[in-house]
């Protein structure tokens, strides 16, 4: 399966800790995004990238929150001093940029912050 | 910004019948592209269709069809002959063509659709 996947499926944390989320998108694709979907919403987006720079952050990214795509591949979303309201669903998503850019979404990363 | 309502957070059909998603938007765009996104209980989000506002005709993808009011800001996704496997949170979504925008993805609330067999 050549689609987008993310590491881990979930994670439990406690309040204040420090984690780290991976997202590997089609190994064509030269976007990648960040979403963020609390329970009964909507995804909300938080940073894309185009190849390794990123472009666009959105406010709801904290300074808590880092995002990198070192070398336009993988991506890692880390949030630090997790607080509870971080608790949702990160989701990651990849596109070409030509064409119709259709967005692919990975199953996403579940964080539970205790 | 753009924002984008859908008003029924629940909805039911029978298996074989048909069933309307309705959606709303609001941007002070001409042009834009517009969504629907089906997210099944744990699996991920998968395009269902899509529709390009400077296209009048509504988008069909086999029982999925849009009926796109582009005066009225409104998008709705009809399901014909539903089946069990149609059952997920359904997700109106909108994209400005811009790319000061990078090809964002904004939301609405989704709505659950439920199949009775």
């Amino acid at each position: 399966d050549t689609g987008v996947s993310q590491n881990p499926r979930h994670k439990i944390t406690k309040r204040g800790q420090n984690v780290t989320f991976r997202c590997d998108p089609i190994s064509e694709h030269n976007r990648l995004y960040w979403y963020r979907q609390t329970l009964g919403q909507g995804p909300e987006f938080l940073t894309y990238f185009q190849n390794e720079a990123q472009l666009e952050k959105s406010r709801l990214l904290s300074d808590r929150f880092s995002a990198e795509r070192p070398k336009g591949s993988f991506s890692t979303l880390e949030i630090q001093r997790t607080e509870q309201g971080d608790s949702a669903m990160y989701l990651c998503a990849s596109s070409l940029v030509q064409g119709f850019n259709e967005q692919y979404f990975g199953p996403g990363t579940r964080l539970t912050v205790t | 910004a753009q924002t984008v309502t859908q008003s029924q957070p629940e909805m039911s059909v029978q298996e074989a019948e048909t069933v309307t998603l309705s959606c709303t938007y609001d941007t002070s765009e001409s042009d834009y592209y517009l969504f629907w996104y089906k997210q099944p209980p744990s699996r991920q989000m998968i395009l269902v269709i899509r529709q390009e506002a400077y296209k009048q005709q509504n988008a069909t993808e086999n029982r999925f069809s849009v009926n796109f009011q582009k005066a009225a800001k409104s998008f709705s996704l009809k399901i014909s002959d539903s089946q069990l496997g149609d059952a997920a949170m359904y997700f109106c979504a909108y994209r400005s063509p811009w790319e000061t925008s990078g090809s964002r993805l904004t939301f609405g609330e989704g709505t659950q659709l439920t199949v009775n067999p």
